[in-house]
């Protein structure tokens, strides 16, 4: 059963400190997308890959977020320093192709004290 | 800004009975996507419906779309109790200097189905 895997699961961490989540998403999937979700603003694009290239990341705090795609089998998000306001789950879903679904993981739990 | 607005942003009814959500969008779309997500979890792609189609279905889902209003609904027939959780429309555009489709999810249906 092929699925998106995302570590960590939890974190908590204190304000200032990096944190940095991964995906490795589903084989053979060319496209990967970094979404945030919380209670007031829903889901949120950040960022989305396409064969490892950024295409999109207007959708990110610039000064502190930054996204990268290492190889084809991991992706990561990096936040840094990070504050309570980005507390929220982080999402990474992989795609084939345009015109489908696309597979989502079960989402990186963050929170900033 | 979110694309699509959904509504009702909660729905509760009894099993067996059908649900009906509806979700508007602003610009134009390639294809637009219902996923669902339980708590806790990620989400699940449920159907897809391309701009050109007005209607599709997948066991107990109905999806239909509307172009000229922009909107679209998902209609669970016979809901069952195992069908509570949160629906999201998702449309996919495509990306001004990619051409490449940007997947926008709308604010979401809170629904719960009592046994």
């Amino acid at each position: 059963d092929a699925r998106v895997t995302q570590t960590p699961r939890h974190k908590v961490t204190e304000m200032g400190q990096e944190v940095t989540m991964r995906c490795q998403p589903i084989l053979g999937h060319n496209t990967v997308f970094w979404y945030r979700q919380t209670m007031m603003q829903g889901l949120e694009l950040l960022a989305y890959f396409r064969n490892r290239a950024p295409l999109d990341d207007s959708g990110m705090p610039k000064d502190r977020f930054s996204a990268e795609m290492p190889d084809a089998t991991l992706a990561t998000l990096k936040i840094q320093p990070s504050e309570p306001r980005d507390s929220a789950v982080y999402f990474c879903a992989s795609g084939l192709a345009q015109g489908q679904g696309i597979g989502f993981g079960e989402g990186s739990w963050l929170t900033v004290v | 800004s979110q694309q699509g607005e959904e509504d009702p942003q909660a729905l509760s009814i009894q099993e067996g009975e059908n649900a009906t959500m509806n979700c508007s969008y602003k610009t134009s779309i390639n294809n637009l996507q219902w996923y669902r997500q339980n708590s806790g979890r990620g989400l699940v792609h449920l159907i897809l419906i391309r701009s050109n189609e007005r209607e599709k279905h997948s066991g107990r889902l109905r999806v239909t779309l509307d172009t000229s209003k922009k909107s679209s609904s998902l209609l669970i027939t016979a809901s069952r109790a195992a069908d509570t959780a949160s629906y999201f429309c998702a449309t996919a555009h495509s990306a001004p200097r990619t051409g490449f489709q940007k997947l926008v999810f709308g604010t979401g249906t809170r629904l719960l189905v009592s046994p």
